[in-house]
């Protein structure tokens, strides 16, 4: 079965400082994707980004950022120079192959920056 | 602009009466899905949808049903043996299901209450 946990429900910063949600997968499927979606108060799940298992290269959006670690089985999310305009809930969620291919979601992690 | 469109925004149900929830997207994409979200507990499948005419229970259908007569529309149907129904119910959607590689579009959801 595959599993995504997040473990930080709620985090709390002051405006400028960065932030890093963390997310750890489970998983017997040897190629499989994992996603971040954000939630904004206005309900609509955001697609941010999709990395896939063969690449683990880190990748870097502005003042985004996610690492990827197959040895620690974890795809965790920074957000540098946070803004109150990030303050939302970000989910991680996690896709295989065939029947494993429905999206399974952590419970996410609200993020409140506080200007 | 392409998107996805869930209607209505807020809900409300009497005791023992059957509602629907509409979803319709012009994405052109070929699977659809519902998900219920629950305070501090992510998204969890109700029902998702590969092609027309055809629909598959997720890990929570019992209560719910569904219809896919066209690739637009999805609607879901909270039935009163539902006796839980009070959630934020989203759709979404994806140019087709089974890779686990493509992204999903999700709506801006629906809110349903009991009176």
């Amino acid at each position: 079965a595959q599993k995504v946990t997040q473990a930080q429900t709620e985090i709390s910063v002051v405006e400028k400082e960065d932030v890093t949600l963390d997310c750890v997968y489970e998983t017997r499927d040897t190629t499989y994707y994992l996603f971040w979606y954000k939630q904004p108060p206005s309900g609509e799940l955001v697609f941010l980004i999709r990395r896939n298992s063969f690449d683990e290269q880190n990748e870097i959006s502005g003042r985004y950022s996610w690492n990827f670690q197959k040895s620690t089985s974890s795809f965790n999310f920074t957000i540098t120079a946070s803004q109150v305009v990030d303050s939302a809930v970000y989910f991680c969620a996690l896709s295989g192959m065939g029947a494993n291919s429905k999206l399974t979601f952590g419970k996410g992690i609200t993020l409140s920056v506080r200007p | 602009d392409g998107g996805i469109t869930q209607s209505p925004k807020y809900l409300f149900r009497k005791e023992g009466q059957n509602v629907t929830l509409s979803c319709e997207q012009n994405l052109n994409h070929d699977a659809m899905y519902w998900y219920r979200q629950d305070p501090g507990q992510g998204l969890r499948l109700i029902y998702y949808s590969q092609i027309v005419n055809d629909f598959q229970k997720g890990d929570i259908a019992e209560g719910y049903s569904v219809s896919r007569e066209k690739k637009e529309s999805f609607p879901l149907t909270v039935t009163s043996a539902q006796k839980n129904p009070t959630a934020f119910y989203l759709c979404a959607s994806s140019i087709f299901q089974g890779a686990g590689n493509q992204p999903q579009h999700f709506g801006d959801g629906t809110r349903l209450s009991i009176l």
